[in-house]
């Protein structure tokens, strides 16, 4: 069936340090892709998205890698700072018209300070 | 300016009753969205409308029905409340229409943490 992204994992990296957070999808008719940010009590929020016409996009301090080959993405995060612990999500844009977002399970990002 | 806001933040309630969450969005966009959001943070899409219309409906218990009075609103009413529909659930919005590059990503309200006792 359909599928983004692997069951809720966590990622623990030292305030500083660069974090690269991965996720794989099933459909290979998706053509847009978006990485969000969850903080505790909050809605998704949106960080950064790559169109498949594109391997690569960078933001402030996220870049997002797309490989087509192998359907996988990931979101690099440089200087990882404490305010990013959250639960990043990927999500692919599916179906027809493009009115259907579907969501990985998520990954839990520690800082330790 | 509260993008996507939804009402309430927290609703508890007993098996059996019925509640409405409401939604609305002020970025003019065409297309609302309501998901789930379970316990293990698995956010899962229930309904999508686009310009009032209904287009996708994931196998949802037709226990709650979605209402879109106009482009700015998309409420959700359920039925007969079980334990298990207790979640948080999202209304987001988007803009679709007007080509394949106008796609925007999901803008999300703060959620409403439904519990059923």
């Amino acid at each position: 069936g359909e599928s983004v992204g692997l069951h809720l994992p966590t990622l623990s990296v030292q305030e500083g340090d660069n974090s690269i957070i991965n996720c794989a999808y099933s459909n290979s008719a998706s053509d847009y892709f978006i990485w969000y940010k969850q903080e505790s009590g909050k809605g998704p929020q949106f960080i950064i998205d790559i169109r498949s016409n594109m391997d690569k996009r960078q933001g402030q301090r996220v870049t997002v890698l797309l490989n087509k080959t192998v359907k996988h993405l990931s979101l690099q995060i440089a200087a990882t700072q404490p305010g990013d612990s959250a639960v990043y999500f990927c999500a692919e844009r599916a179906g027809t018209g493009g009115f259907k977002t579907i969501f990985g399970a998520g990954t839990r990002l520690f800082v330790k300070a | 300016d509260t993008a996507v806001s939804q009402t309430p933040k927290y609703l508890v309630t007993q098996m059996g009753n019925d509640k409405s969450i409401k939604c609305e969005q002020n970025l003019g966009h065409d297309t609302m969205y309501w998901y789930k959001q379970d316990s293990k943070k698995f956010l899962k899409i229930m309904f999508s409308y686009n310009n009032k219309e209904l287009i996708i409906n994931e196998t949802v218990p037709n226990r709650f029905s979605p209402k879109s009075p106009d482009k700015a609103h998309l409420n959700l009413h359920i039925n007969s409340l079980e334990l298990g529909d207790s979640a948080v659930y999202f209304c987001a919005s988007s803009q679709v229409g007007g080509g394949r590059f106008r796609h925007t990503e999901a803008f999300f309200g703060q959620g409403t943490r439904l519990t059923v006792v």
